[in-house]
């Protein structure tokens, strides 16, 4: 079975501090993806990264940066975390993408973050 | 423009009871897929069924099927004889080739709820 763990189930950082959210993989998947969840807005894509050291900007990358130094891990940072940055946090993980439309997304349990 | 539109909010059913969820998206694209996810109040995002646009039938997995009309471009989900475990938040999602191939966008979600 896929499986995705992500460092945290629930965070409590202060305004300002710089904020690690990481994810790890253990399907060897090339595709991973941060996501946030927030209530009547769904899951909004922040960043993804197709390989190791490549990275792309999601719908909604302000405030927020990625690291991608192995295959198997992805890290989401905020740099100086903000209240509205107080969300669900969603790392996803896909196999590479082929010429089908499918291509199903495995998650990890979410991270809640709360920033005071 | 919404790509992905869920308009109830909130649904009730009584137990086992069939259930629709609504879906309608909107893609220039020939070529593109449908996903429906469950979250329920653990978190972790469980991947239910997949429709490609070129299927000609409409996917069903076990209980799941999904009501694929694509002239209407909906992709409403059925639960059939609904049971108290899928009382969960539903999310639709769609996934075009065009472009940022890799990227699912996500609709702001239904959260069901089966009435003993």
């Amino acid at each position: 079975d896929v499986k995705v763990t992500q460092s945290s189930r629930y965070l409590v950082k202060r305004t300002g501090e710089k904020v690690f959210l990481e994810c790890v993989q253990d399907m060897d998947h090339e595709n991973m993806f941060w996501y946030r969840q927030d209530p009547g807005l769904g899951l909004r894509l922040i960043y993804f990264s197709y390989d190791v050291k490549m990275k792309e900007k999601g719908d909604i990358p302000e405030g927020y940066s990625v690291s991608r130094e192995k295959k198997e891990r992805f890290s989401l940072i905020l740099e100086s975390a903000s209240t509205n940055q107080t969300s669900m946090y969603l790392c996803a993980s896909s196999s590479p993408d082929g010429r089908s439309s499918y291509n199903e997304q495995f998650f990890g349990p979410g991270t809640r973050l709360t920033v005071l | 423009a919404q790509k992905i539109t869920q308009t109830q909010p909130g649904m009730f059913v009584q137990e086992k009871e069939a259930v629709t969820l609504d879906c309608t998206y909107d893609t220039s694209d020939q070529s593109y897929g449908l996903f429906w996810y469950k979250q329920p109040s653990s978190g972790e995002m469980i991947f239910l069924i997949y429709q490609g646009s070129y299927d000609e039938q409409n996917a069903t997995e076990g209980r799941y099927s999904l009501n694929f009309q694509k002239a209407r471009k909906s992709a409403n989900l059925v639960i059939s004889a609904s049971q108290l475990g899928d009382s969960a938040m539903y999310f639709c999602a769609m996934r075009e080739l065009r472009g940022s191939a890799r990227q699912l966008t996500f609709g702001s979600g239904t959260q069901l709820t089966v009435l003993p």
